[in-house]
């Protein structure tokens, strides 16, 4: 059984521009989570994916956007980046309920400079 | 809103000695609480869950949590700890009603000395 795996494992950005971050689910998962931890705080959740459709948001704007894809993978996008967009980018795949567990990806740190 | 308190940012042990982190979660609905470990340089990995019925859970590798829903509380302890251990530890909460998207407290990191 493969896990969940994101890339790239780093990434060095400047204000303004855009990233992409990638994620794959782990097999039989149809669920994706998306959450952003800074340094020294827990995740905060960014949205979620279910069958390629938008599931829920938290209190992120709109320039973090995603997509996920047929095979339930899914891309992060972030726009016009800021120095506060610096943090860990944890994916994590479920089967899409509540009490189900999500397992998380070793993440994406991203460094905007 | 549901929100996760972690007390403890640090917690210093030495090795063998019990060890509590502590968890209070906001709201008294339907919830599940989850309890997930990072090692240094990874990912969360599920340590143990609660969803419904018996109010003390167990991970395979020693550690427990009792649900004590009228203190909201999901307190995480291990009798005797080892080196291996340390990480930090994060508390998880879920609304039953919810998508599944996992509310967190800021983390305790416990650092166990020999």
């Amino acid at each position: 059984e493969t896990g969940v795996t994101q890339s790239p494992t780093h990434l060095i950005k400047t204000r303004g521009q855009q990233v992409t971050l990638r994620c794959s689910s782990q097999s039989g998962h149809n669920t994706v989570s998306w959450y952003q931890q800074a340094l020294g705080q827990g995740p905060q959740f960014i949205f979620q994916y279910y069958r390629e459709e938008e599931n829920g948001r938290g209190n992120f704007p709109p320039r973090f956007s995603g997509l996920q894809f047929p095979n339930y993978s899914s891309e992060l996008n972030v726009n016009a980046l800021e120095l506060d967009d610096s943090a860990l980018y944890l994916c994590a795949s479920s089967q899409g309920t509540a009490q189900e567990t999500q397992y998380f990806g070793p993440g994406t740190r991203l460094l905007v400079l | 809103a549901q929100s996760v308190t972690q007390l403890d940012s640090q917690v210093p042990v030495f090795e063998e000695a019990p060890v509590e982190l502590r968890c209070n979660y906001s709201s008294s609905v339907s919830v599940y609480l989850f309890w997930y470990v990072q090692y240094p340089n990874q990912g969360l990995q599920l340590l143990l869950k609660y969803l419904s019925g018996s109010t003390l859970v167990e991970s395979i590798n020693g550690f427990e949590a009792e649900f004590n829903k009228s203190q909201t509380s999901f307190h995480l302890r291990k009798p005797s700890v080892h080196i291996s251990d340390t990480a930090e530890y994060f508390c998880a909460v879920s609304d039953e009603g919810s998508q599944g998207n996992l509310i967190f407290g800021k983390g305790t990191k416990l650092s166990v000395k020999p």
